[in-house]
């Protein structure tokens, strides 16, 4: 069964430093999403991506955050300067068409010191 | 802003037994509702979703909405141990965005 991927599984970080989180989504799905989970808190949406430009962003998505989707296959989410409250899990999640059902990835769990 | 509330439990059900969930939702234009499923550590995994009015059934899942009442809930029959986890609700409004509820913690006892 297809499934979305996430690499790293954990990234370590000193504030500041610039950090690169990667997803491959599902090879049949159009809308292409990013979320975090402050440990202990709820899933929050970031961004959501299609026809490679942003469909959507949250508050949360300030200008230190980016996503690009640099080939056929790869999504990824930038962080310019890292700052300690950015350390969650981030999830990257697919779908075929907006509003239909989201696969997520397992996540990326980033740790900023 | 739009809201997704849930209780957050934990609700223990006796193995075997029938576990209710339930959430309701702020925004009446919402179109499109989800059930994860979230064991500690792990990403959200989705279990059921539903566009209409009614039950959907897959399985021991039954997922009910009412969008008068702007409720959604998640019956799951002959629970298992195996169920216990975070059940997250999640609703999708006329954007592309997922609105999540903070999730019942449900505990199956053995």
């Amino acid at each position: 069964e297809p499934e979305v991927t996430q690499t790293p599984s954990h990234q370590v970080t000193q504030m500041g430093q610039e950090v690169i989180l990667r997803c491959v989504p599902i090879s049949n799905h159009l809308y292409f999403y990013w979320y975090r989970q402050i440990l202990g808190q709820k899933v929050e949406f970031l961004v959501s991506f299609y026809n490679n430009e942003i469909s959507e962003k949250s508050e949360i998505f300030d200008d230190q955050f980016s996503v690009e989707r640099p080939d056929g296959s790869n999504f990824t989410l930038k962080i310019r300067s890292t700052k300690l409250e950015d350390s969650a899990m981030y999830f990257c999640a697919s779908s075929v068409l907006q509003t239909y059902e989201q696969y997520f990835g397992p996540g990326t769990r980033l740790t900023v010191t | 802003q739009k809201e997704v509330e849930q209780n957050s439990g934990p609700l223990s059900v006796p193995e075997g037994a029938i576990a209710s969930l339930n959430c309701t939702y702020s925004d009446r234009g919402s179109q499109s509702f989800f059930w994860y499923r979230q064991y500690s550590g792990k990403s959200p995994e989705l279990i059921m979703f539903i566009y209409s009015n009614g039950d959907k059934e897959d399985g021991r899942f039954t997922a009910q909405l009412n969008k008068a009442s702007q409720y959604v809930s998640l019956l799951i029959r002959d629970s298992q141990p195996s169920d216990s986890a975070t059940y997250l609700c999640a609703v999708n409004d006329k954007g592309d965005k997922i609105i999540f509820g903070k999730g019942t913690r449900l505990h199956i006892l053995p």
